[in-house]
């Protein structure tokens, strides 16, 4: 059991440039989210999706564009890198039932 | 809303001694609460979680952590300091447990260091 995976684990762009980061989980669970983690800033909702085909914006939605076209899979899109997208970004999922949310390992992205 | 402190920063402790990490919370509602942990490079990890039944949350690695609604607390101890809980903590609320999105809210971390 893979739980949570991520990809790709580091990326370094251009400002302008586009990326699409990838989140897969094999727990069947419903829900899954998009989070960015600055230092000393604890973890930030970047967008989150209650179901396959469903999105919704979260605490900094802005420069980002998800997409759940399968219910395994949350991709993360930025049209046009900038320097302030530069951090670490983590995938979770949950079920519906339980509170609790399952980290992937993350990506760290640097934009120059 | 919801919100979370972290009281400290920065925790610095002796191999063998106890551990405090300190986490004060407020939500309009009744809370769920976690502690995460996430070492050097890594994903998070869940370490324990409060959801309205006892008060005394025993988690894994001998971390345990009491739910205080009168002082809007739910800190996080160890008896005994390991090396290799040297990590970062995060303190995490949840308003809403089940049947929505139940977003989290995060604390800024506390970095536990622990020394020979």
């Amino acid at each position: 059991n893979a739980g949570v995976t991520q990809t790709p684990k580091f990326r370094v762009l251009k400002t302008g440039q586009s990326m699409t980061l990838l989140c897969a989980q094999d727990m069947n669970h419903e829900y899954m989210y998009w989070y960015r983690q600055d230092p000393g800033m604890g973890l930030r909702l970047i967008h989150y999706s209650v179901g396959e085909g469903t999105t919704a914006k979260g605490e900094v939605p802005d420069g980002y564009n998800v997409s759940r076209l399968k219910k395994q899979n949350f991709l993360l899109g930025l049209e046009s890198a900038a320097p302030s997208q530069t951090s670490v970004y983590f995938c979770a999922s949950r079920e519906p039932a339980t509170p609790e949310q399952y980290f992937g390992p993350g990506t760290r992205l640097t934009v120059t | 809303a919801q919100s979370v402190t972290q009281l400290d920063s920065h925790v610095s402790v002796s191999e063998g001694t106890p551990v405090l990490l300190r986490c004060n919370y407020s939500s309009s509602y009744s809370p769920s609460l976690f502690w995460y942990v996430q070492h050097p490079n890594k994903g998070l990890q869940l370490l324990l979680k409060y959801t309205s039944a006892a008060t005394l949350v025993k988690g894994i690695n001998g971390f345990e952590a009491e739910f205080k609604k009168s002082e809007t607390s739910f800190h996080l101890t160890k008896p005994s300091a390991h090396m290799s809980d040297a990590a970062e903590y995060f303190c995490v609320v949840s308003d809403i447990m089940t049947g929505t999105a139940s977003k989290l809210t995060f604390g800024t971390g506390t970095r536990l260091q622990v020394t020979l």
